[in-house]
């Protein structure tokens, strides 16, 4: 069975680069028939994709963060990560790592709360 | 991008009854792809709907989603206890995809 964890810093000092990673066990990550992507909830607030990354490295990012974003994927270790650049208060949220068929999220991490302060 | 609004925020019930919660979109949705997930507290969400009809692997038939264009609705037909939680709408249809605020359903 599929199952997805993130992992990383839950303290990110404002300025800095937010960086995460997302292992995929019990599946291929270089599967073509799926997307890898990163959706975040700030706390008691609602959710926002960040992005999306295919296993060819093709990236898709939403247009209010792309500026800051880079995902990125690493085949070899069933592996893809996030870094967010020049985070800010309001990027404290609850980091999810999922798996994008159709940009449908059908499975999702646990979670990661990544806290930016100094 | 598309905004969606859902409604109510919050909504009271009790087990057994019926809720039917809202999303209104600020244009079409393409294709009606609309999706709806359940979030309890401290978990991910889970996918319950998708194509704004069409239940997820697993998922009871209590759930129903409905609707076209730009207005949709998830109805839980009887609620169950593990049913209280908030639920947010995401449209898949274009980029960026895009969620609502979401609805509590609470027990009453």
């Amino acid at each position: 069975q599929l199952q997805l964890q993130e992992s990383g810093p839950g303290l990110v000092k404002p300025s800095e680069t937010l960086s995460l990673t997302c292992t995929v066990s019990g599946g291929s990550i270089n599967s073509g028939a799926y997307y890898w992507g990163w959706v975040r909830q700030p706390p008691g607030e609602g959710l926002e994709w960040i992005g999306s990354v295919y296993y060819s490295g093709n990236t898709y990012y939403n247009p209010s963060l792309k500026s800051r974003v880079t995902i990125s994927i690493d085949t070899s270790k069933n592996q893809f990560s996030l870094k967010l650049s020049s985070v800010t208060a309001a990027d404290t949220a609850v980091y999810y790592c999922a798996k994008v068929v159709g940009a449908l999220f059908d499975q999702w991490g646990q979670g990661k709360l990544v806290t930016v302060s100094s | 991008e598309i905004v969606l609004t859902q409604s109510p925020g919050t909504l009271s019930l009790s087990p057994g009854e019926r809720a039917t919660l809202s999303c209104r979109a600020s244009q079409s949705v393409s294709n009606n792809y609309l999706a709806w997930y359940q979030q309890k507290l401290g978990q991910a969400p889970r996918l319950l709907i998708y194509g704004a009809s069409s239940r997820a692997t697993g998922i009871p038939d209590r759930f129903s989603g409905g609707g076209s264009g730009t207005d949709f609705t998830l109805t839980i037909s009887r609620l169950e206890p593990e049913d209280f939680a908030v639920y947010y709408c995401q449209q898949h249809g274009s980029s960026p995809v895009t969620f609502g605020q979401g609805t509590k359903v609470e027990i009453k």
